[in-house]
């Protein structure tokens, strides 16, 4: 097992353009999870999966992000009209239970 | 509201014991974190101990839990130059809603080892 993997690992778009980011989470994991982390910051939940059922989201996720996990395995994490605000690490992490959650390498993202 | 706070900076010397603080807030959090992250690099898991326990050792790392204060440390024994990164602690809060992945992080200690 490799771990959680997240693709791309880099990405420069142009405010305005729309960006996807793909996750693989542990295999057999049953819970999916994307937090955000800007500069200096610590990491900000985003939203939560287990299985393919989104549970929670939270505030932070405006209406322009959009995640899927249409067969319970990997998840997409969509933004649309990129803003040069939603410049930040994209951090995927997966558990099998509550209390260990395994973070990905995350995905950059560099709006100019 | 739920908050995690963490001094910033931490500079030890080579083979001292490194001793990183965190205080919460939320008293019904049942896990908590200790995370490691490498400049570019994603969190890495380095322990994380349930609220019922006081101390949780794991070769290099012990974790002391104060539930009372609501005081984390992660002590570092023997540190190396390869312990320099980023350390986050984290909580789980216990009664968000019933959140099932809500970690909230503080901002992170940057720990310094020096030759």
């Amino acid at each position: 097992d490799t771990g959680v993997s997240q693709d791309p690992r880099h990405k420069i778009t142009k405010r305005g353009q729309n960006v996807t980011f793909r996750c693989d989470p542990i295999s057999e994991h049953n819970r999916l999870y994307w937090y955000r982390q800007t500069l200096g910051q610590g990491p900000e939940f985003l939203t939560y999966f287990q299985n393919e059922a989104q549970l929670e989201k939270s505030r932070l996720l405006s209406d322009r992000f959009s995640a899927e996990r249409p067969k319970g395995s990997f998840s997409t994490l969509e933004i649309q009209r990129t803003e040069q605000g939603d410049s930040a690490m994209y951090l995927c992490a997966s558990s099998q239970n509550r209390n260990t959650i395994y973070f990905g390498e995350g995905s950059w993202l560099t709006v100019v | 509201g739920e908050d995690v706070e963490q001094s910033l900076f931490l500079s030890v010397r080579e083979g001292d014991s490194s001793v990183i603080n965190c205080t919460y807030t939320d008293s019904s959090s049942t896990y908590l974190y200790w995370y490691k992250q490498e400049p570019g690099a994603g969190l890495q898991l380095l322990t994380y101990i349930f609220s019922n326990m006081d101390m949780k050792q794991d070769q290099r790392l012990t974790v002391l839990l104060n539930k009372k204060d609501k005081h984390l440390s992660l002590r570092i024994a023997d540190t190396q130059t390869g312990d320099s990164a980023i350390y986050f602690c984290a909580e789980t809060p216990g009664n968000y809603g019933g959140s099932q992945g809500n970690l909230i992080f503080g901002k992170g200690t940057k720990l310094s080892v020096k030759p």
